[in-house]
């Protein structure tokens, strides 16, 4: 069956250090990645998205993120966070029968000044 | 986010109530969705209409009904709901049915 997994319900990071919030899938085929951020009594906003092409998708707000096909993983960075970066997060995969896309549970991330 | 609109906000609601959440998209998308947001829950997709069809209904309660008058415009009628509706409903519109998806703010709904 097709999934994603957020393994961490929660990432503590200090404001200006490096990030990751982590993402694994399973599906069978070529995968189409998403990451969606979403803030307090917001709806989700689109980060970025991997199709094909280069492993290291870059997004808005300074994120990016890097397919690695052996690992199923499509993991989200940042170089250096921002306490505004502070939100929920989500991985999704586009399901290949149907189209529609699979989410995780969401990670919740915490940027501490 | 003023791309796609969502109204109300907030809805607070007694379980023989008939109440109706109304989405709008401006972006010339073809396709719309309904979500249901629980906490620490993936979101649970509910319906989804290309060009005005319904193409998904993932096992929801009939006391939910959607309807899509046009591409721009998704309803979502609510009646006899029970408490663990409660929930935030957003809405989201795609160019293409799998396309990157945009939403909006959501109802932040109570039944009580």
């Amino acid at each position: 069956a097709q999934s994603v997994a957020q393994p961490e319900d929660q990432v503590n990071v200090a404001e200006g250090n490096p990030l990751t919030v982590k993402c694994t899938y399973s599906v069978s085929g070529n995968p189409y990645l998403f990451w969606y951020v979403q803030y307090p009594n917001r709806g989700l906003q689109f980060l970025l998205k991997y199709i094909t092409g280069d492993n290291l998708v870059k997004g808005s707000y300074g994120f990016e993120a890097e397919f690695n096909k052996s690992q199923t993983s499509f993991h989200l960075k940042k170089p250096s966070a921002l306490v505004s970066d502070s939100a929920l997060y989500f991985c999704a995969v586009r399901d290949l029968s149907n189209y529609q896309l699979i989410w995780g549970a969401g990670t919740k991330l915490i940027i501490k000044p | 986010e003023t791309g796609v609109t969502q109204t109300p906000r907030h809805l607070v609601m007694g379980m023989t109530n008939k109440k109706s959440l109304k989405c709008e998209q401006h972006l010339g998308h073809n396709a719309m969705y309904w979500y249901k947001q629980s906490a620490k829950k993936p979101l649970e997709l509910m319906f989804v209409y290309n060009f005005k069809e319904q193409t998904e209904n993932n096992s929801v309660p009939s006391r939910f009904s959607p309807e899509c008058p046009n591409s721009s415009h998704l309803f979502l009628h609510l009646h006899t709901l029970q408490p663990e509706d409660s929930a935030l409903y957003l809405c989201a519109s795609s160019q293409g049915n799998g396309e990157t998806q945009y939403f909006g703010p959501g109802t932040r709904l109570l039944v009580l």
